[in-house]
């Protein structure tokens, strides 16, 4: 089975750094994905991490440890319309097919 | 436009009634999913087909069928429902090579459920 932790909420400044974390446990890891998701609407992919270590898109960058069963997304130069939830989900391999399981979500307020 | 259409976006429906919800993936994708969203809860996978095969079910109830005639279609029929079956219920897809990894998953907005 898998087991994915993340903080509920959080709270920012506008134009600042955050970090948001997710923990794992889970066998045949195959993949860690960060989503975004706005009040009603769907998730949207935003990071893929499979390797160790930091990948870099514009203002969002994720990370992440294999051996620690860890990742991070960083957000920089928050903006107002970041405030939504940011979704960590873990994929693994059995059977030969994908799984993606999901964590409960960090709910993110940016306040001016 | 996200390549993966939902139909109908809102839906109420009675305890007793029969409806169903209806995926389309214009990706070329050849696995396609069912997620249940509920408030306070993590998104649940609830049924995977590959290659038009089911190979995940998440302990559903059999209140809850799924039928996936082809790899661009996938439909879930309801029946019989509960009110704490309301929620957002999120359709998938992907692709991937049989045996090894696939690309990321492409979610469509969603159907609102609510039983009454």
């Amino acid at each position: 089975g898998q087991n994915i932790d993340q903080p509920t909420e959080m709270t920012a400044t506008e134009g600042a750094i955050v970090q948001i974390n997710c923990t794992y446990q889970t066998s045949g890891f195959n993949g860690l994905f960060w989503y975004q998701q706005h009040a009603g609407e769907a998730p949207t992919f935003l990071s893929y991490n499979v390797l160790d270590g930091l990948e870099e898109k514009g203002r969002f960058s994720s990370f992440l440890s294999r051996s620690k069963g860890y990742s991070y997304l960083l957000l920089k130069e928050l903006q107002m319309k970041d405030s939504a939830s940011y979704l960590c989900a873990v994929r693994d391999l059995a059977g030969g097919y994908q799984k993606v399981t999901f964590g409960t979500g960090t709910k993110l307020q940016v306040i001016p | 436009e996200t390549g993966v259409t939902q139909t109908p976006r809102h839906l109420v429906m009675g305890m007793t009634n029969k409806k169903s919800l209806k995926c389309e993936q214009h990706l070329g994708h050849n696995a396609m999913y069912w997620y249940k969203q509920s408030a306070k809860k993590p998104l649940e996978l609830m049924f995977v087909y590959n290659f038009k095969e089911q190979t995940e079910n998440n302990s559903v109830p059999s209140r809850f069928s799924p039928e996936c005639p082809n790899s661009s279609h996938l439909f879930l029929h309801l029946h019989t429902l509960q009110p704490e079956d309301s929620a957002l219920y999120l359709c998938a897809s992907s692709q991937v090579v049989r045996g090894r990894a696939g690309n990321t998953i492409y979610f469509g907005e969603g159907s609102w459920l609510t039983v009454v």
